[in-house]
């Protein structure tokens, strides 16, 4: 069975510092992606990055990125420079070619003024 | 409109009742995805369609929950004989391709009385 964890619920960061958001992921599949998205309160869920399980380099953009380690089947986020707008529900995400797509539980994060 | 459709947006049933919830996709997305969204927790997986083929239905509850996507575009997530462990916001997704980011719409949440 495919599985995603995310093992912190909640997660607070004080604005314009830095925070890391943890998630492993377990596939059988060989061709595969990875993604994190946000889901504000009441609203809709947005992509905020994708990592392709085939490329070794890190995905960026902007202010996050990530650190893919595929052999440990790690794939954390990490936000810079911290907003307000940035407090969220944010979920890890694994999508196979076979259409199979596992969301974890999902992180809390609260930004502090 | 440029992004995923859902509707209703909210639907109130009585127990035993039969519903139907509607997804209008991205125009051009290949993939569409139906998942399940209990409060707090992240998106479980339905089914997945490949155009008009229901290629994963592996996550569906039970035989009372049945999608179809006819004509490759919109889809119909149906419930029936609803019972109270069915309430919960129901997301659909489209992208463009398997692999690819997935759009998610507003979600309709469902509660059964």
């Amino acid at each position: 069975a495919q599985t995603v964890t995310q093992s912190q619920p909640e997660m607070s960061v004080q604005e314009a510092e830095t925070v890391t958001l943890s998630c492993t992921y377990d596939t059988s599949e060989s061709d595969y992606y990875l993604f994190w998205y946000k889901q504000p309160p009441s609203r809709q869920m947005i992509l905020v990055i994708r990592q392709e399980a085939y490329k070794q380099q890190n995905a960026t953009e902007n202010r996050f990125s990530v650190n893919f380690q595929k052999a440990a089947k790690s794939f954390s986020l990490k936000i810079s420079d911290s907003q307000l707008g940035d407090a969220a529900m944010y979920f890890c995400a694994c999508n196979t070619n076979a259409g199979k797509s596992t969301f974890g539980d999902g992180t809390t994060l609260t930004v502090k003024p | 409109g440029a992004g995923v459709s859902q509707s209703p947006r909210y639907k109130v049933a009585k127990r035993g009742q039969d519903v139907a919830l509607r997804c209008d996709p991205i125009s051009g997305h290949v993939s569409l995805f139906w998942y399940q969204q209990a409060l707090g927790q992240g998106p479980e997986f339905l089914t997945y369609f490949q155009n008009e083929a229901q290629l994963d239905k592996s996550g569906l509850p039970s035989d009372r929950f049945f999608a179809e996507r006819p004509e490759g575009s919109v889809s119909t997530l149906k419930i029936q004989r609803t019972q109270q462990e069915d309430s919960a916001v129901y997301l659909c997704a489209s992208s463009f391709r398997t692999l690819g980011a997935q759009h998610f719409g507003d979600g309709t949440r469902l509660s059964i009385l």
